[in-house]
């Protein structure tokens, strides 16, 4: 399995700020995933990030709002915008496993406050 | 469409005692089936996975999990519980035909006492 790695881990931020989360792993990957799990709640997909190609988002998240770079494959950012204090959550960042069965390995989150 | 339904947000066992977390699916094909655990302050960790090469699934840390297509159930069970299974379970579904996109069950809060 991947080795993922998040910065930074946690984060408390002023509102109407924008703060960028990195992803890196430690092999190269065709698929990386951005979710967001609100407090007490489950992973929602925010989207899907493709070297190459503009990234792919869920409904109810818009590129300017949670802007994604994906320059190789082993890196990618995902940057939340003008936040409020509804975006604090726990932001993942995971890779396709390159299976057959499609399973995902997952960093260790970044949990971000925003006041 | 396909979803995937935890059937209780709290379990509470007592260490040594056998553990029970229920999930049931619904997909129009032949799903891809997941249990992650998510420790405290930590990320998700795959427990086990189901691929359609065996009904009875053996995970890591003495969990498993069956799948039963006539009840449309992947239940993960361990028969002995410790102290450091306590964390959040969360059942995940692809479904099948095609897709990479992972569905999240609600998630099991497992609370194991002395």
């Amino acid at each position: 399995s991947a080795v993922i790695s998040q910065k930074p881990s946690r984060d408390i931020c002023q509102r109407g700020t924008s703060l960028t989360i990195q992803c890196q792993v430690d092999s190269q990957v065709t698929m990386m995933f951005w979710y967001r799990q609100q407090p007490g709640q489950s992973l929602t997909l925010i989207a899907t990030a493709n070297q190459g190609s503009e990234a792919t988002y869920e409904s109810g998240f818009v590129i300017d709002k949670f802007p994604i770079s994906r320059p190789n494959l082993t890196f990618s950012t995902l940057t939340v915008s003008n936040m409020s204090p509804e975006d604090s959550s726990i932001y993942l960042c995971s890779v396709d496993g390159q299976g057959p069965y499609n399973e995902q390995f997952f960093g260790p989150g970044t949990r971000l406050t925003v006041l | 469409a396909q979803s995937v339904t935890q059937l209780d947000s709290h379990v509470s066992v007592s260490e040594g005692t056998p553990v029970l977390l229920r999930c049931n699916y619904s997909s129009s094909y032949s799903p891809s089936l997941f249990w992650y655990v998510q420790h405290p302050n930590k990320g998700l960790q795959l427990l086990l996975k189901y691929t359609s090469a065996a009904t009875l699934v053996k995970g890591i840390n003495g969990f498993e999990a069956e799948f039963k297509k006539s009840e449309t159930s992947f239940h993960l069970t361990k028969p002995s519980a410790h102290m450091s299974d306590a964390a959040e379970y969360f059942c995940v579904v692809i479904p099948g035909g095609g897709g990479n996109k992972l569905t999240f069950g609600t998630g099991t809060q497992l609370k194991v006492e002395l």
